[in-house]
């Protein structure tokens, strides 16, 4: 059972312009939504989170979008350069306890010169 | 650099074969996860270490097991070895008393099982 679902696969983005990753989650009780940025031969590395008592958060070019009713965020990253081409993740998890992060299946970024 | 090491970078086993995975923390980070990579794919946890004792699991099947020891160091063990156990295995450390955005992953290791 996937239960943060990703959207889209792949992505190609003109330099300058925005890229926009969507995710949809499902269970209720996850209450931290994290963002990784993952370049290859790398681990994934954290690039921005929110939690649901906020409906945006901005760091730089980097905003993410949340919307609790719907139960769907997103992550806009404004000015895309081609050092953003990358694997982007979102994630949510459940604070407590074991703190398991549930990963989307990821969007390969490809920003364009 | 996040601070988390992980050995052997690469790694080629054929199937029924048991293999050990390893991970250096962060000084003080006393909380390590594990994630399986498939090609492709998001992680998926496997299991949690807090203070040398397991505190969380995913749908992982026994023959997954861990370790975690005093000095920050921590082993993945996996036993008779499946073809679809090919993948990037992932270690994450953080400090218990801090929130999950302190949590960093090391480079990986990238197992193959023929």
């Amino acid at each position: 059972q996937q239960q943060v679902k990703q959207s889209p696969q792949s992505l190609i983005v003109q330099k300058g312009g925005i890229s926009i990753i969507n995710c949809a989650y499902e269970n209720t009780a996850f209450d931290y939504f994290p963002w990784y940025q993952q370049f290859p031969g790398k681990g994934p590395a954290l690039l921005i989170a929110i939690r649901p008592d906020v409906s945006e958060k901005k760091e730089g070019r980097f905003t993410i979008s949340f919307n609790k009713s719907a139960k769907q965020f997103s992550l806009h990253i404004m000015d895309s350069q081609p050092g953003d081409s990358a694997t982007y993740f979102c994630a949510a998890l459940t604070q407590g306890g074991s703190e398991k992060l549930v990963f989307g299946k990821g969007t390969k970024l490809t920003v364009n010169p | 650099e996040t601070g988390v090491t992980q050995s052997p970078t690469h790694l080629i086993k054929t199937r029924g074969q048991q293999v050990t995975l390893r991970c250096s923390s962060q000084s003080g980070h006393n909380t390590v996860s594990w994630y399986q990579q498939a090609l492709g794919q998001g992680p998926q946890f496997i299991f949690q270490y807090y203070r040398e004792e397991e505190n969380g699991r995913g749908n992982f099947p026994p023959r997954f097991s861990g370790l975690q020891f005093p000095n920050y160091s921590s082993e993945l063990n996996v036993n008779a070895l499946e073809l679809d156990d090919s993948a990037l295995y992932l270690c994450a450390s953080r400090h218990s008393g801090r929130i999950a955005d302190t949590q960093y992953f090391g480079p990986g290791t990238r197992l193959t099982v023929l």
